[in-house]
């Protein structure tokens, strides 16, 4: 299977960017990276995606390095509602789309 | 827009009893796929569909059974009731499968938490 590497978990300050690495070592050419996070027991949310390029939304940006086997997302500007496990994918099947979750990192944000 | 809707929200079973959870999408996508989370662990994929009347397995799929006769719908049945199928499960769907659709994120429901006594 396609997996990431994550750290397990981290801490940042209310107002801060927090910044939340992901290796994705065995990223072939057509599969994307996804990121979702997981506030306390919701379902998974959609956050961004990308191939190549750095990506930015409203919610955050993804900075992919030129070798596509790492990628950081960034939260701005982080609150208290950030606080939440964040997982990064690659997608196995792009065809097919079966996500495959790892254990993610669980972010959390300190007032 | 009700998006991924699942029913009921919380359920406990017997070893050995049956039971189906509901899924149900208003968004006319095509990919439904069921997945289950354990404590402390990521999502497994359990099955998926990537059509009407088109059915497949994921990574856990032993023990469960999926259809799907129309494209709203995407039911997931307990066939005989394990203890080891405790667990909290999501459904989700996207628009479509395909190259074309590769970028389109996956809409995940809030889950059903199953106990299996």
């Amino acid at each position: 299977d396609a997996k990431t590497t994550q750290p397990p978990s981290m801490d940042c300050a209310e107002g801060r960017a927090a910044n939340l690495p992901c290796n994705h070592s065995t990223i072939s050419g057509n599969e994307y990276v996804y990121w979702y996070r997981q506030i306390h027991s919701q379902g998974p949310q959609y956050i961004i995606h990308g191939l190549k390029n750095n990506e930015t939304n409203e919610m955050a940006s993804l900075i992919i390095t030129e070798d596509r086997k790492s990628s950081t997302l960034i939260l701005p500007h982080a609150t208290l509602r950030d606080t939440a496990v964040y997982y990064c994918i690659q997608s196995r099947n792009p065809a097919a789309q079966k996500l495959v979750f790892g254990q993610g990192t669980r972010l959390t944000i300190n007032p | 827009n009700a998006g991924v809707t699942q029913t009921p929200k919380f359920q406990v079973l017997k070893t050995g009893q049956s039971m189906t959870l509901q899924c149900a999408q208003d968004m006319n996508h095509e990919y439904m796929s069921w997945y289950r989370q354990d404590p402390g662990m990521g999502l497994r994929l359990i099955h998926y569909s990537v059509g009407a009347g088109i059915t497949d397995q994921g990574e856990v799929p032993n023990g469960y059974n999926v259809s799907r006769s129309t494209t709203e719908d995407f039911p997931l049945r307990l066939l005989s009731a394990a203890p080891s199928q405790t667990s909290v499960y999501f459904c989700a769907s996207r628009p479509g499968t395909g190259m074309f659709y590769s970028n389109q994120p996956q809409h995940f429901g809030d889950g059903t938490r199953l106990s299996i006594l």
